[in-house]
Formats: structure tokens, sequence, C-alpha cells
């Protein structure tokens, strides 16, 4: 069966600070991976997408990049955290028959 | 561009009452429509979508949507709510068009009381 694997759950990292989350997804091959984030109190903003290796398109200028290495893996990164990047990450898989999967999500506090 | 609308930030209902949670899309091509549950930090779980045929789709612990193809809605309903519901409800929308982007509106909070 198909499972996706997302890490850290929370993450407390200062101002200025590098990131890499990870998503790996199971079970399947040549996914279409997705980056969302949710802000406290708000709605859930795409960041990137990925129908294949090393193609990454993104939704919104910010200060996030992603990365993808390998078929099944999926990685956020920034190079300098900022405050307005904390919130709830969360990477998902399109499945056969526009099943869309979530991994449990990690909590980022930028402090 | 796709979009989509949640036009209640949070609906507060009084436990086996009825509810009703308004989703409004906007798409250029045919769509594809979700809605999703979120349970206080946790990622989201699937209660229903609407691919094709019937406008009427049965969901997940009790849920039901109609897609309503002239009014570009897709409202959530629930014949009789339970304290266990009360989650983030969120509406989403998907076309080919678009790689398959999955555009979520807002959220609705539902907030049941006994």
């Amino acid at each position: 069966s198909q499972t996706i694997h997302q890490w850290p759950a929370t993450l407390v990292q200062p101002v200025g600070s590098p990131l890499s989350l990870e998503c790996t997804v199971e079970g399947t091959s040549n996914p279409n991976l997705y980056w969302y984030r949710q802000a406290a109190g708000r709605g859930l903003q795409l960041l990137f997408y990925s129908v294949g290796i090393g193609q990454i398109s993104s939704e919104v200028p910010q200060n996030l990049s992603a990365s993808r290495p390998q078929d099944r893996q999926f990685i956020l990164s920034s190079k300098k955290l900022l405050l307005s990047d904390s919130g709830f990450y969360l990477c998902a898989w399109k499945g056969s028959f526009y099943g869309y999967t979530f991994g449990s999500g990690t909590r980022l506090t930028v402090v | 561009a796709q979009s989509v609308t949640q036009l209640d930030s949070q609906v507060p209902v009084f436990e086996e009452a009825p509810v009703e949670l308004r989703c409004n899309y906007s798409s250029s091509v045919s769509v594809y429509l979700f809605w999703y549950v979120q349970y206080p930090n946790q990622g989201l779980q699937l209660l229903l979508k609407y691919l094709s045929g019937s406008t009427l789709v049965k969901g997940i612990n009790g849920f039901e949507a109609e897609f309503n193809k002239s009014q570009t809605s897709f409202h959530l309903r629930k014949p009789s709510v339970h304290i266990s519901d009360t989650a983030e409800y969120f509406c989403a929308v998907s076309d080919m068009d678009s790689s398959y982007k999955l555009i979520f509106g807002s959220g609705t909070r539902l907030l049941v009381r006994p």
C-alpha cells in the first residue's frame, strides 16, 4: 500500500537559520508531489509541486525552495528562515483516481 | 485560474442538528472537487470527492456533498452532527489543465456544541 512520510513533526528554528524538511512516498512510482503551507488560522497555500525528478514548479515567490532528487523524495528548503516562514507544512502526493494523500505535517516555529 | 471560496469562516451548531458548509469554485474547465477534514495539529483526511457521474456524493462519517454546476457550488452537509465532528473543513478543486494542482479554500471551522 502507498504511504507518505514527513519529518520532523515539529521544529523550532531561529531566524536566519537554514531549513530542510523531507517527504518520502512509498508504494508508488512517479507520483505528483506537492508542498503546502498553512499559516496560523488560515487555509492551505500551495508552495511547490513536482511531476517528476528534478522538475519543480513554484507557485508563490518566497524565501523557500524545493527539490526532488529522487522519484519519491521531495525536499523543502530555505537558506535563511524568516519569522513569516512559521506555519504548518504539509506534503502530499496524487495517486490514481485523484486520490490526494497528505502527510502528517511539520509544525515549524521560527523564533 | 481556479479558485475556491468558503464563505463561512466558522459555523457553530448544536449536537444532533443538521449542518451545511458552503463552497463555491471558479474554473474555466471541468473540475474535480474535494472536501477534507483537519483535526487539531493533524494532516488532512479526505471526506469525499466528486470526479464525475452522480452529483450527490457520499463520504465518510455520514457526510455528503452535492455538485451544482450551474451554481458552481459543492456544499457539504450532514443531517446530524456529533461533538467529534468539531474540526476544520476544507473545500478544494483540481483540474486537468493545471497539472492537477489541488487548490484549497480558506477553510470553515465547524464548532459542535452540546
